[in-house]
C-alpha cells in the first residue's frame, strides 16, 4: 500500500462549482498533514496546513479524519485560476520527512 | 530575489556523462532537500540535509552524491547518468519544521539520451 494515496483525476468542473478531493495515508502515528498546489511546469507551492480540528482559508476548507486515515480539500465557488494538481502531504509517521501524494489534477472550465 | 534558486533550469546530456545540478537558498533555512519528479508527477523525496549534514537519504544509487558546502546550498552530482534518471529535479529549504512549508526551487529539467 503506498504512503500517501490520491485519486489522480482530472476532475473537470465548471466555473462556480464546488469541488472536494480525498488523501488516505498509511502511517497511522504521521503528525503533520498539509496540501499543495503544483502548477503545470511549475514547483510544488503550500496550500494550507490541516489540522485536527479541520481548518478554512477563504474558499479552501481542509479536514482530517485521524480514525479512518484521510484528509480532504473542499474547494468551493471555484474560478479558473484554481486549475492545477493538489498534492496530498503528510509526515513520516513522526518524523519531519514529508511524503508526498501523486497528486490530484483539478480542470476548472468557463 | 528568488529564495530558492536552481541552476541550470534545464540539461539535456548523453548516457554516461556526469552533470551537476546547484540548489542555493537565501531564507535562512537550516533544512535543504532534493526531491525527484518523474514522469508520471510523482515527486519523491532523495536527500535532505541539515546544517550541512546529512540527514535524509532514501535509498537513492550511488551514483547521486549530495554536497553541501554550507547551510544555503545543496548541490546534486549524478554520475553515468543513465536514461531513467530524466526527471525533473527540485531543491527545497525548510525553516520552522512545524510550519512544515517547503520552498521549491523552479526545478531543473534533466534529460539523458
Amino acid at each position: 500500500r503506498k504512503e500517501v494515496e490520491q485519486d489522480p483525476g482530472p476532475f473537470n468542473v465548471p466555473e462556480g462549482a464546488t469541488v472536494a478531493f480525498n488523501c488516505t495515508y498509511s502511517n497511522s502515528a504521521s503528525q503533520s498533514f498539509f496540501w499543495y498546489r503544483q502548477d503545470c511546469r511549475k514547483e510544488p507551492k503550500l496550500l494550507m496546513s490541516v489540522y485536527s480540528s479541520g481548518n478554512e482559508d477563504g474558499r479552501f476548507t481542509a479536514q482530517l479524519n485521524r480514525a479512518s486515515q484521510y484528509i480532504s480539500l473542499l474547494i468551493r465557488d471555484s474560478k479558473l485560476s484554481d486549475s492545477a494538481t493538489y498534492l496530498c502531504v503528510v509526515s513520516r509517521g513522526n518524523t519531519d520527512k514529508l511524503i508526498f501524494g501523486t497528486g490530484t489534477r483539478l480542470q476548472v472550465f468557463p | 530575489d528568488t529564495a530558492v534558486s536552481q541552476t541550470p533550469k534545464y540539461l539535456v546530456t548523453q548516457m554516461g556523462n556526469d552533470k551537476s545540478i546547484k540548489c542555493e537558498q537565501n531564507l535562512g533555512h537550516d533544512t535543504m532537500y532534493w526531491y525527484k519528479q518523474d514522469s508520471k508527477k510523482f515527486l519523491k523525496i532523495m536527500f535532505s540535509y541539515n546544517n550541512k549534514e546529512l540527514i535524509i537519504n532514501e535509498t537513492v544509487p550511488n551514483r547521486f552524491s549530495p554536497k553541501s558546502p554550507d547551510k544555503a546550498h545543496l548541490n546534486l552530482h549524478i554520475n553515468s547518468l543513465e536514461l531513467g534518471d530524466s526527471a525533473v529535479y527540485f531543491c527545497a529549504s525548510r525553516g520552522q519544521i512545524a510550519t512544515g512549508e517547503l520552498f521549491f526551487g523552479e526545478g531543473s529539467r534533466l534529460t539523458v539520451l
